[in-house]
């Protein structure tokens, strides 16, 4: 079955950057998109931005475009998120999701929280 | 700024039809489908409905999705227990260039 499975929990100290994973099982990679969110404690869910894995294209929410980078590694099926310049605001629990480009949202990963604190 | 707003709360009783609404603009639900959002106390959102009403493999047909103009609806028929959690909306907004989602609305059973 389709399934997303990120990367464990991070604790970083503000002005840091943070890496996080998203490996891919279950389909094939390339023929879809992979979105990340953000949820801050009580929040709303926020969009981060895509990558389109069949091209490589990538796209960026206007407030993380300056300090995000979405990248992925075909070979292993698995998409990655770095923000870099974190603040306590960053403090969030960060998924994946699948997009087919019909169907967005579909499944998401479990979630990886990040704490940002000195 | 809120792109997309919901209740924050809405109700029913066990059996009963509810619905939770979703007001947009013209940037994002009077021009794109929207997606509705199942949140589990501790888990990750569920997607329930997407393209306005359709629903992925294995979602109830109790859920159903619906817009008019530049608001969209979730109606959950026959209520259970299993259905008190929150609810979200999500379409793409045009000013944002990106996607937005709506606050979430607590459904109480």
């Amino acid at each position: 079955q389709v399934q997303l499975v990120q990367s464990g929990a991070e604790v970083k100290k503000p002005g840091a950057s943070v890496r996080l994973s998203c490996k891919a099982s279950g389909y094939t990679f390339t023929n879809f998109a992979m979105q990340w969110m953000r949820q801050a404690p009580g929040q709303r869910p926020e969009w981060v931005g895509w990558i389109n894995a069949v091209n490589g294209n990538t796209k960026y929410s206007q407030k993380f475009q300056d300090r995000v980078t979405i990248t992925m590694d075909t070979s292993a099926s698995t998409a990655y998120m770095e923000l870099s310049s974190l603040t306590s605001d960053d403090t969030a629990i960060y998924y994946c999701a699948r997009d087919n480009f019909l169907i967005s949202f579909n499944p998401w990963g479990q979630g990886t929280l990040v704490t940002v604190s000195s | 700024q809120s792109m997309l707003t919901q209740p924050p709360s809405a109700s029913g009783t066990p059996g009963q039809r509810v619905i939770i609404s979703c007001s947009g603009s013209n940037s994002n639900i009077g021009r794109h489908p929207v997606s509705w959002l199942q949140q589990l106390p501790g888990s990750a959102p569920k997607l329930l409905i997407y393209g306005y009403n359709q629903r992925p493999s294995g979602v109830p047909d109790r859920f159903s999705g619906s817009r008019s103009g530049t608001s969209a609806s979730l109606a959950i028929s026959g209520l259970q227990s299993e259905d008190e959690t929150d609810y979200y909306c999500a379409a793409w907004d045009d000013t944002l260039n990106g996607w937005a989602f709506g606050g979430g609305t607590k459904l109480t059973v």
